[in-house]
């Protein structure tokens, strides 16, 4: 099955600072999704993309199908973007494999 | 919408006791996938659906875990009998699956603690 890999795996920001996180896998895939788990557990959509770049906010997303990889850049970050960044990339079917995920912890 | 809804939020209960957690998908959406996460090994799917039938629970830990979905707005995921390691989170998520479009919602999650 695919193989999904994040990176860094921990992160620790001062407020304000920006950062980007990466997710890379092993398969083709024909979409990808990011998620951010809250210090609360709930599991937060932020982006649906399976190719190019998407904006929300201070959040932008850039995936590459072609390369296996997508981006998640994170501008002026703030306490509350702390948690754990993961990706899903879907191959087609319906089976989903989270990475490990990243874990931020942004200082105030 | 509301979205996906589960209960309880929390559960404990003893070693032996059956367990069962429930999930309404989020309305129109044909496919719900209950998840479960622990510390040791995040984030696994264990079954999913979709338009009521079951595709795949090779991520079902045992026999002791049973899934069920009667129709689309409701689905259960079952532990008899429970044991000390099946103390986790379990989440449900939906989509709409057609045509390769899958975006998965999550709901809050069930937090079971088995004593």
């Amino acid at each position: 099955g695919i193989q999904v890999e994040q990176s860094p795996p921990d992160l620790i920001l001062q407020e304000g600072a920006n950062s980007t996180l990466r997710c890379n896998f092993s398969d083709s895939v024909n979409n990808l999704q990011w998620f951010h788990q809250n210090p609360w557990g709930q599991l937060i959509n932020l982006f649906y993309i399976p190719s190019g770049t998407k904006q929300n906010g201070r959040l932008s997303a850039t995936t590459v199908a072609t390369e296996r990889y997508s981006l998640l850049y994170i501008s002026s970050s703030q306490t509350t973007d702390s948690g754990v960044y993961f990706c899903i990339p879907y191959t087609g079917g319906f089976k989903t494999i989270f990475g490990a995920g990243t874990r931020l912890f942004v200082k105030a | 919408d509301a979205g996906v809804i589960q209960s309880p939020r929390h559960e404990v209960t003893e070693m032996g006791q059956e367990v069962t957690l429930r999930c309404k998908p989020i309305s129109g959406h044909n496919s719900l996938f209950w998840y479960r996460q622990t510390m040791m090994r995040g984030l696994e799917l264990l079954i999913y659906f979709n338009n009521n039938v079951p595709i795949d629970d090779s991520g079902m830990p045992e026999d002791r875990f049973s899934a069920k979905m009667p129709n689309a707005s409701f689905s259960t995921l079952k532990i008899q009998p429970s044991e000390p390691r099946d103390s986790a989170v379990y989440f449900c998520a939906s989509s709409i699956t057609s045509g390769g479009y899958n975006e998965q919602f999550f709901g809050p999650g069930t937090r079971l603690t088995v004593l």
